[in-house]
């Protein structure tokens, strides 16, 4: 089993829809939480921390459950600029080692 | 401030040749990464430098040998290439290594 896993998608949606992905990870230890996205053949960049109380920027909401061990991200009203691909990244920072799930692939369309 | 830079954009090596791929940052960050992305796949870790001094394997370490130079640059030394090692390679850089990474813009590896 990966240490990190996500659905790959493809997450196909409407314009104007909400739509949510979950990563899961196995390592209980892990303390920080991170999304990214990625567009195609470009570096990733981050696009919000995960904190345990959950967390809003704008139309992405990040929120965090420990006990099942799990990361969510919610994007509401997507527009088509969201079309990417969006990356967990979980950190056990006793151990100082960062692991990045495979990402999944959203497209909006019009 | 550039950020992370990464040099060369774009690298293609015969078998068996060695090259060094360069990282430096601005942001007077203590920790730096390198990582390869194979298409259609997610990050892997090469290695990475917790801080300035100290190196230390990731999930796939062989074939390749890193330098942390100082505290703005992190290099990786691929010393026989191999046809598995075609591959974009990404360094990042981080406060520590509790925090948020920041991405360069990849080299792009191909070796024939």
């Amino acid at each position: 089993r990966k240490e990190v896993e996500q659905d790959p998608g493809p997450f196909n949606v409407p314009e104007g829809a909400t739509v949510a992905f979950n990563c899961t990870y196995s390592n209980s230890a892990s303390q920080s939480f991170f999304w990214y996205r990625q567009d195609c053949r470009k570096e990733p960049k981050l696009l919000m921390s995960v904190y345990s109380s959950g967390n809003e920027d704008g139309r992405f909401t990040a929120q965090l459950n420990r006990a099942s061990q799990y990361i969510s991200l919610l994007i509401r009203d997507s527009k088509l600029s969201d079309s990417a691909t969006y990356l967990c990244v979980v950190i056990n920072t006793n151990a100082g080692k960062s692991t990045f799930g495979d990402g999944t692939t959203l497209t909006v369309k019009p | 401030n550039a950020g992370v830079t990464q040099t060369p954009k774009f690298q293609v090596l015969k078998t068996g040749q060695s090259m060094t791929l360069q990282c430096a940052q601005d942001m007077n960050h203590n920790s730096m990464y390198w990582y390869r992305q194979d298409p259609g796949m997610g990050l892997r870790l090469i290695y990475y430098s917790a801080s300035e001094g100290t190196t230390d394997k990731g999930e796939v370490p062989n074939g390749y040998n890193v330098s942390r130079l100082n505290k703005r640059e992190f290099s990786l030394r691929l010393e026989s290439a191999a046809p598995s090692q075609t591959s974009v390679y990404f360094c990042a850089s981080g406060r520590d290594f509790k925090t948020e990474q920041y991405f360069g813009p990849g080299t792009r590896l191909t070796v024939t």
